[in-house]
């Protein structure tokens, strides 16, 4: 079966600072992953995914992931935060392109001036 | 291209009584899913579907629960004898044949009283 983890319900960064949102998945087949973006009461925003090729996958906003087949990782990244940056981030992971999505529980991004 | 379409926004209902939730996916779309995301919890997965096809319900509770998606008109969730249990956001998301990209609507606040 598959699962996400996200390690850290809440991140506080100061405006400027590295962000490190960090994502494990566990799939039987090579997975589709994604991280997704959720402002409050609005509906959910993909950031980026990767399905197959490069490793390192570029999205919105700056974010970047890297996908890690032996580690089973699959954390976001940005180098300099934003005050807009601030919401919660959610990692998801199917089995196929057009299969449910499995996330994490989520993490709050704070970001402090 | 107008996005996702979800109504009502909030809704508010009494214990025993029924709520439809309807999802309108952007055009040119032929799947939906619907998630459900509880207090301070990441989305469930619920159910998939395709033009008058229920493709996968595994997420769906066995009981007072239903989607239909049919030729004509938008998705609907609808849940039977609310409990307060089913309070939550409820989100629709669609996504075009083989994409793999899943759009999210704003959500559904469903409020039990």
């Amino acid at each position: 079966a598959q699962s996400v983890t996200q390690l850290g319900s809440h991140v506080s960064v100061s405006e400027g600072a590295l962000v490190l949102l960090r994502c494990n998945y566990s799939s039987s087949v090579p997975p589709y992953l994604f991280w997704y973006v959720q402002y409050p009461n609005q509906g959910l925003q993909l950031l980026l995914k990767y399905t197959t090729g490069a490793t390192l996958v570029k999205g919105i906003n700056g974010f970047e992931a890297e996908f890690k087949k032996s580690e089973t990782s699959f954390h976001l990244t940005k180098p300099s935060a934003h005050m807009s940056d601030a919401a919660e981030y959610f990692c998801a992971v199917s089995d196929r392109p057009t299969d449910k999505l499995i996330f994490g529980t989520g993490t709050r991004l704070q970001v402090f001036p | 291209n107008a996005g996702v379409m979800q109504n009502p926004r909030h809704l508010v209902r009494r214990r025993g009584q029924e709520a439809r939730l309807r999802c309108s996916p952007m055009k040119g779309h032929s799947h939906v899913y619907w998630y459900r995301q509880l207090p301070e919890e990441g989305l469930k997965f619920m159910v998939y579907l395709q033009k008058e096809n229920i493709i996968d319900e595994s997420g769906m509770p066995k009981e007072r629960f239903s989607a239909e998606f049919p030729k004509e008109g938008p998705s609907i969730l609808r849940i039977q004898q609310v409990v307060r249990g089913d309070s939550a956001a409820y989100f629709c998301a669609s996504s075009q044949r083989d994409s793999g990209e899943q759009y999210f609507g704003p959500g559904t606040r469903l409020t039990v009283t």
